[in-house]
């Protein structure tokens, strides 16, 4: 049992380049998240979705597209990275449809546009 | 004003300390206050819960919420250096579709 898990771990992109960041978790669970993690703000939620095919905007949506696979996996992809989108990437995943206060992180990604 | 505020330290204590770490929120609406922790280059993992007002304990650790001053805490005891973290807390209201997380603060406990 796995968890989430993430790849790549570790990513370094030029401006403009695009790339899709991949999830995947073996827990049965309905809900996944996407967040990003930046210095002093915390993590802050870029899209959600409750359930296979489902999506919703987050807090930090723009410059960034989802999918949802399936129940157990969920992308998120940079059409054209820029150097503020330079972050750690979070997964997520939940029991519930809809948010849930117990939520399962995967390990990240570092991202880092230049 | 961000919806949740948290001192991000460091705070540094020796082994066997009572650490307190604490968060400010807005939105009364708020139901659900959780403390994540966080490794050094790891994902979150929930360290504990707490549904509306009171306090709930686990072992060295105790979740408080405060409703009418819209504060959170968490408090350990015997800290160890194993405790040595990014703490989080984060706030969730039902109906909701969004966590909302504080910045983190960081705890050193030295041997």
């Amino acid at each position: 049992n796995a968890g989430v898990t993430q790849t790549p771990k570790f990513q370094v992109l030029k401006t403009g380049q695009s790339m899709t960041l991949q999830c995947a978790q073996d827990m049965n669970h309905n809900s996944m998240y996407w967040y990003r993690q930046d210095p002093g703000m915390g993590l802050r939620l870029i899209y959600y979705s409750a359930s296979e095919g489902t999506t919703d905007k987050g807090e930090v949506p723009n410059g960034y597209n989802v999918s949802r696979l399936n129940k157990r996996e969920f992308s998120l992809r940079l059409e054209s990275a820029a150097p503020s989108q330079t972050s750690v990437y979070f997964c997520a995943s939940s029991r519930d449809r809809g948010v849930s206060y117990e939520q399962y992180f995967g390990p990240g990604t570092r991202l880092t546009v230049t | 004003q961000k919806e949740v505020e948290q001192d991000p330290g460091p705070l540094s204590v020796p082994e066997g300390a009572i650490v307190s770490l604490n968060c400010t929120y807005s939105n009364s609406a708020f139901q659900y206050f959780m403390w994540y922790r966080q490794y050094s280059r790891k994902g979150p993992e929930l360290l504990m819960y707490t549904y509306s007002s009171g306090n709930k304990e686990d072992g060295r650790f105790t979740a408080q919420v405060d409703k009418s001053s819209k504060y959170i805490s968490l408090f350990i005891r015997d800290s160890q250096p194993s405790d040595s973290a990014t703490y989080l807390c984060a706030t969730l209201n039902t109906g909701g579709f969004k966590t909302i997380f504080g910045a983190g603060t960081r705890l050193f406990v030295k041997a």
